[in-house]
This record gives C-alpha cells, sequence and structure tokens, in this order.
C-alpha cells in the first residue's frame, strides 16, 4: 500500500508571504501526482498535475510543484499568497495502472489579510 | 453539465438506521469512487468502480456496501449505522478505467452524515 505523508498540518501566513507545503509517498515505482485544494464549504478540486516530462508544473492560481523522484517528493509552491487561498490543500499519488488515488492528511492553510 | 451531485447534503442517523447515499454523475466518466473524510485524516477510500458492473474495496469497506447502478450512478449504503460512520463522505468520478491515463477525479459537494 502507499502512504503519504503532509508535514505540515496547519499553517499560517501573512498575505504575500511565499508557501511550501511538503509531500512524500512512499511507492518506489512510477506514480502520478496530484495536488487537490478543498476551499471553505466547497468541494474539492484539482489544483494541478504531473504524469511525466518537466518535473516543474504549473497549476491554478499561480501555484506549482515540484516532482523530486529521488525524494519521493512532490512539493506545493507560491510566491505570495493571497487571502483568497485560505483553504486544505491535499497531496493525491496514484500508482500509474493502478485505479486508486491515495490523500494525504491535508495541510490547512490559513492566509491573514 | 451538473459534473458531480449527491444527496442528501446533510443526515442524521440514530445507531442502527440505514441509509443510502446518492451519486451521480454527467460527465460520462467511467471510474467512481466512495470517500470519507474526518478531520486530520484526509479523504480515505471506501469502495470504487472502474465501471458498470464492477466495483471493489477501498481501504476502510467495512460497514458499508455500494452498487453502480449505471454508468451514471453509484451509491453507498450504509446497513446499520454506527457512531464511527460519523464523517462527511465525497463521491468522485474520472474518466478513466485504468490507472493509465492523464485524467484526474471530479468530487461531489458532500454528505454530512451524523450518527447518534
Amino acid at each position: 500500500a502507499q502512504s503519504v505523508s503532509q508535514h505540515n498540518h496547519h499553517v499560517i501566513l501573512s498575505e504575500a508571504a511565499s508557501l511550501e507545503l511538503g509531500c512524500n509517498y512512499s511507492y518506489g515505482g512510477t506514480v502520478n501526482l496530484f495536488w487537490y485544494v478543498q476551499y471553505p464549504g466547497q468541494h474539492l478540486q484539482l489544483l494541478l498535475k504531473y504524469f511525466s516530462g518537466d518535473p516543474l508544473v504549473k497549476g491554478i492560481k499561480g501555484f506549482e510543484a515540484e516532482f523530486i523522484k529521488s525524494k519521493f517528493s512532490f512539493n506545493l509552491r507560491k510566491p505570495s499568497v493571497q487571502w483568497s487561498d485560505t483553504a486544505e490543500y491535499f497531496c493525491a499519488p496514484k500508482i500509474y495502472n493502478f485505479n486508486k488515488f491515495y490523500f494525504g492528511s491535508g495541510t490547512k492553510l490559513n492566509v491573514k489579510p | 453539465n451538473a459534473g458531480v451531485t449527491q444527496t442528501p447534503k446533510f443526515q442524521v442517523l440514530k445507531t442502527g438506521q440505514s441509509m443510502t447515499l446518492q451519486c451521480a454523475q454527467d460527465m460520462n466518466h467511467n471510474s467512481m469512487y466512495w470517500y470519507r473524510q474526518d478531520p486530520g485524516m484526509g479523504l480515505r477510500l471506501i469502495y470504487y468502480s472502474a465501471s458498470e458492473g464492477t466495483t471493489d474495496k477501498g481501504e476502510v469497506p467495512n460497514g458499508y456496501n455500494v452498487s453502480r447502478l449505471n454508468k451514471r450512478e453509484f451509491s453507498l449504503r450504509l446497513e446499520s449505522a454506527a457512531p464511527s460512520q460519523t464523517s462527511v463522505y465525497f463521491c468522485a468520478s474520472r474518466r478513466g478505467t485504468s490507472g493509465s491515463g492523464t485524467y484526474e477525479q471530479y468530487f461531489g459537494p458532500g454528505t454530512r452524515l451524523t450518527v447518534t
């Protein structure tokens, strides 16, 4: 089975601060990697995904993530957060050729105006 | 397109009661999933279905049953509800049938279930 670690459970930042949320997974083979976001009172929606190619992927709203295979990591970054980024963020690796996603425990981001 | 819809939005049950959570998608997706979300635990997969007529267990299937009624609908049934099943339940769908492909999941708005 796959395990997923999101080390930061709760992050509080001021607007314009930079963000990096960690995600590590355990599977040693080929993985597809996703970050989902859940805004308060809303359902989960895709932020970005990585399948192959350039390990630096860009998503919506200025977010990006870097896949580092040697570190089993897929960290999420944003250079300058906004109050509207307040949400819960979930990392979700998927083992290639398996139809199941494994979600991390989530990181709650609170951005102070 | 409505995307993924779930009913009901809220439900309160007494221990031992049964109920069915409904999920439907209008995106012609093949795969459908049921998750539960508990504080600090992320989403845990209960059951999934890669295509009409097939279902498979996820991480936490005990106490639940599912039915893939047709390509659009995937229901989750609690036969005898327990307080440990108090949670928020999310349904999701995905275009692919297998694990390959670049397809992500699309989620419904969730059902908040309380079992007293």
